[in-house]
């Protein structure tokens, strides 16, 4: 079985501030890792994903990731934020012997963007 | 706009009564996924179809079932409904092996 914790339920950030997003997962097999963004009123958009090969995941939006297999983790970071940037942000992990859009997701980070 | 279409957007209902959720998934998609999200559980992955056939199972209620049609739109019907079955409920569409799923706006369930 597997699991998701992202250690950050909020952050508030700063326009043009760098942005780090946490998330630990647990797992007994190797697996997929994502990280999904939801805007207010809609549904969830991919960020980025890793499957295999770079550890170092570039995405849209600016986003990027590491995955880091001895720490179990795959934060997500930002150099410098938008307000538009202002959204719930949510890791997910898959098993690759299974279906991999079955998708375990963590609780979310909500991320709020001031000027 | 993500080309996979949920409907109705909002519902609301009754304990006790039966509802269909529809989803049409992006053009060429042959997989399907119905997520579940609360405030209590989260984002919860419930059933994947492909080409009409069920493929996996999650955490999904027995008074819950679906199903994918020829025309590869799906239905996602909550039965006996209860107060805690009041979520919003996304679609998804993929196409194997992009690991990139699609997700609809959702369907806001609300069970007074």
């Amino acid at each position: 079985a597997q699991s998701v914790t992202q250690l950050d339920s909020q952050v508030p950030v700063f326009e043009e501030a760098p942005v780090e997003l946490r998330c630990n997962y647990s797992s007994s097999v190797s697996v997929y890792l994502f990280w999904y963004v939801q805007y207010p009123n809609q549904g969830l958009q991919l960020l980025l994903k890793y499957l295999s090969g770079s550890t170092l995941v570039k995405g849209i939006n600016g986003f990027e990731a590491e995955f880091n297999k001895s720490q179990t983790s795959f934060h997500l970071r930002k150099p410098s934020v938008h307000i538009s940037d202002t959204a719930e942000y949510f890791c997910a992990v898959s098993d690759p012997t299974d279906s991999w859009g079955k998708l375990q997701f963590g609780a979310g980070t909500q991320v709020v963007v001031t000027p | 706009d993500s080309g996979v279409t949920q409907t109705p957007k909002h519902l609301i209902t009754a304990t006790g009564q039966r509802v269909t959720l529809r989803c049409s998934p992006r053009s060429g998609d042959l997989s399907v996924y119905w997520y579940q999200q609360s405030l209590d559980q989260g984002l919860q992955f419930l059933i994947q179809y492909y080409n009409g056939e069920e493929r996996a199972k999650g955490n999904i209620l027995e008074r819950f079932s679906a199903q994918q049609f020829p025309d590869l739109h799906s239905e996602l019907n909550l039965s006996s409904l209860e107060l805690g079955d009041s979520a919003l409920y996304f679609c998804a569409s993929s196409v194997a092996g992009t690991g990139e799923l699609f997700f609809g706006e959702g369907s806001r369930l609300t069970v007074l």
